[in-house]
This record gives structure tokens, C-alpha cells and sequence, in this order.
């Protein structure tokens, strides 16, 4: 079975750009999740969905980043235009059921630098 | 208060040795507890998870202790190997019996297993 790809997996960037990230979950997961994890710091959620629609994006920085997943399937995350502090890794995963106790598989992350 | 606190932020252990990481959390709604490993270049992956109903849960070479009262629980990993070296994160979460929640996590061990 296929993990969690995403893509690019390293990003350089100038503060005030922007930037997108890109995620294709496990076949058949219906939610997804976007974190964002500092170093040296464990993961923080940005964003949730379940097939298409947001579950939960409270916190989520809406004046500069946003998410979509559409067809329910593929998903990609936005920053626009980027800080300094949102030098961290992206880290995607997906579920197969809307449930804290199903398994979350992650993906390998998008490292984003910004300069 | 859904703050996860987790110690040590490091660890060498001898190989063979037993290694153990804490976590305490302050929100007694708590009621599912991950932990998460993650090697360098990685997405974290589910290690092992307990429920509150049960003090303790084994599989394999990793155990985790739940203690309720003291709202603390901690992932011991026993006849530690090298290959264990990666970094560990406790989280927390509520809703494991009725749907979703999001996890909290901590701010993670670096444990390296010496030979």
C-alpha cells in the first residue's frame, strides 16, 4: 500500500512570497490533515478535512494561509505571503474514518525555509 | 489547559537498556494517548496507544504506563537497539469514544541507543 506523498519535499523562500504544497493521501482515506511542525517542537494542526469539507481549521492562519481538497482526494496547502516564523516542516497526513483513534499515516513533510 | 509536557527533550541509553520517556498533561477530558515515533527525514508514525481504562498496554518491546491520578503516562521501551534511535513524541487527545478531536502533542525525546 502507498504512503502519503507529498511534494516538493524542501522549499527556500524570500519572506513575502508565496508558496504551495501539495499532498496525495492513502487511497480511500476520507480525512486529512495538514500540521505544521517546528523544530524542536512536536506537530501543530493547521487544518482538517473530511473528503472535501473542513472539519476543523481553528488554527489555522487565515490571513496568509489556506487549504483546499477538492474531489475529496488530493489536497494543497497555501501560504501567502510568508513570515519568517513559518519556517518549519508541513507534515500531511490521512485517516480512513473521521476518528481520533484511527491510525493517522504522515507523510514525509515539506521542509519550508524562508529567508 | 491542553498543554502536553514531555521529558527529557533528550536521551542516550546503552544498547540493551531500558529507555523512558514522561509526559504529563493537565486536561483530565483527556481520554486517548499516542505516542509517535519519528526518524530524521520521516512523518511520525503511531508507536503504540492506551485508553484511560487500562493502566498499562504492552506490545513488543514498548510499554506504556498510564497513571490517571497523577495524570502522567510514559512509553518505556525495553532491550533498546539502536535502530530505536529516532524521535518520540507523546500526544493527547479527547473524543476517542465519539468521533474527532484533534492531538495534542508534546515537544518530544531524542533518544539515541549507544552500542
Amino acid at each position: 500500500e502507498a504512503g502519503v506523498a507529498q511534494s516538493p519535499r524542501y522549499k527556500i523562500i524570500e519572506k513575502r512570497q508565496s508558496v504551495a504544497f501539495w499532498c496525495n493521501p492513502i487511497s480511500g482515506h476520507a480525512t486529512l490533515y495538514w500540521y505544521q511542525q517546528i523544530l524542536g517542537q512536536g506537530p501543530k494542526l493547521l487544518i482538517q478535512f473530511q473528503n472535501n469539507g473542513v472539519v476543523d481549521d481553528s488554527q489555522l492562519p487565515k490571513d496568509r494561509f489556506s487549504a483546499e481538497r477538492l474531489k475529496g482526494v488530493d489536497s494543497t496547502l497555501k501560504i501567502q505571503p510568508a513570515k519568517l516564523e513559518d519556517s518549519a516542516v508541513y507534515l500531511c497526513a490521512s485517516s480512513f474514518r473521521l476518528a481520533i483513534i484511527d491510525t493517522q499515516y504522515f507523510g514525509p513533510g515539506t521542509r519550508l525555509t524562508v529567508l | 489547559q491542553q498543554q502536553v509536557k514531555q521529558s527529557p527533550q533528550s536521551l542516550i541509553v546503552q544498547k540493551g537498556g531500558i529507555s523512558i520517556i514522561n509526559c504529563a498533561y493537565e486536561n483530565t477530558a483527556f481520554d486517548y494517548f499516542p505516542w509517535y515515533q519519528q526518524f530524521p527525514g520521516k512523518g511520525p508514525a503511531l508507536l503504540i496507544a492506551i485508553r484511560p481504562d487500562v493502566s498499562e498496554k504492552k506490545e513488543g518491546r514498548f510499554t506504556i504506563s498510564f497513571n490517571k491520578s497523577a495524570k502522567q503516562f510514559s512509553l518505556h521501551i525495553m532491550d533498546s537497539q539502536p535502530g530505536d534511535s529516532a524521535t518520540y513524541f507523546c500526544a493527547a487527545s479527547t473524543g476517542a469514544n465519539f468521533g474527532n478531536e484533534k492531538l495534542t502533542f508534546g515537544t518530544g525525546t531524542r533518544l539515541t541507543i549507544i552500542p
